[in-house]
């Protein structure tokens, strides 16, 4: 059974551009989390999906938008990169909201 | 919102010692509580949780206590082994499903 699975696994960006992450969850689950983690802290909550609508939000700017597909896959995107914006990028899929989450191996974003 | 708390920041144990890692919360709406470990490179991995309607909860060597009037909840390993060695993240979770994590704690264990 295949966990989580994100693309791409390496992003090489510049300031100003745009940049669509992809993830898709583990079989049958419904809901899918996207978090972003700069190096030595702990994942920041950036969005939740359940059954294709917006379920949650963290602190971040308009910048940031999220979507999810019919087969409940998700897309991150984020408009007018910063530096600032460099992180790894995990997305978590659960069968539902308050369930086990599983992570993904995450996209990681340079911004130049 | 919630902000979650977790100390030490860094740990050493001599292997077969015990470590201990404790985090508090500031949400009361909060109920779900779950652990993960992260080796480098790698993704986070869920190691144990507990809900709020539970005091206590063990598997193995690791163990999870909340003491939800105190808004505070600790990992417990014992038996140490250095594949334990690692980076363990508490988290916190509030209805609608937003996870709020503690900011890691790094964990060694020397053989």
């Amino acid at each position: 059974d295949a966990g989580v699975t994100q693309s791409p696994t390496h992003l090489i960006k510049t300031r100003g551009q745009h940049v669509t992450l992809r993830c898709s969850p583990i079989s049958g689950h419904k809901s899918v989390s996207w978090y972003q983690q700069v190096l030595g802290q702990g994942p920041q909550f950036i969005f939740q999906y359940y059954e294709k609508e917006e379920r949650g939000r963290g602190n971040f700017p308009d910048r940031f938008s999220a979507r999810q597909f019919p087969n409940y896959s998700s897309e991150l995107n984020v408009n007018a990169l910063l530096l600032g914006d460099s992180a790894l990028y995990l997305c978590a899929s659960s069968l539902a909201p308050m369930e086990t989450q599983y992570f993904g191996p995450g996209t990681r974003l340079l911004v130049l | 919102g919630e902000n979650v708390e977790q100390h030490p920041s860094t740990l050493s144990v001599q292997e077969g010692d015990s470590a201990v890692i404790k985090c508090t919360y500031s949400d009361s709406a909060s109920n779900y509580f779950p652990w993960y470990k992260q080796e480098l490179g790698k993704r986070p991995q869920l190691i144990i949780d507990i809900r709020s309607n539970v005091g206590e909860k063990k598997d193995q060597r690791i163990a999870v206590t909340l003491n939800k009037t105190a808004k505070h909840f600790s990992l417990h390993i014992t038996e140490t082994q250095p594949e334990d060695s690692a980076v363990y993240f508490c988290a916190a979770v509030r209805t609608g499903n937003q996870f709020y994590f503690g900011t890691g704690t790094s964990l060694t264990v020397i053989p």
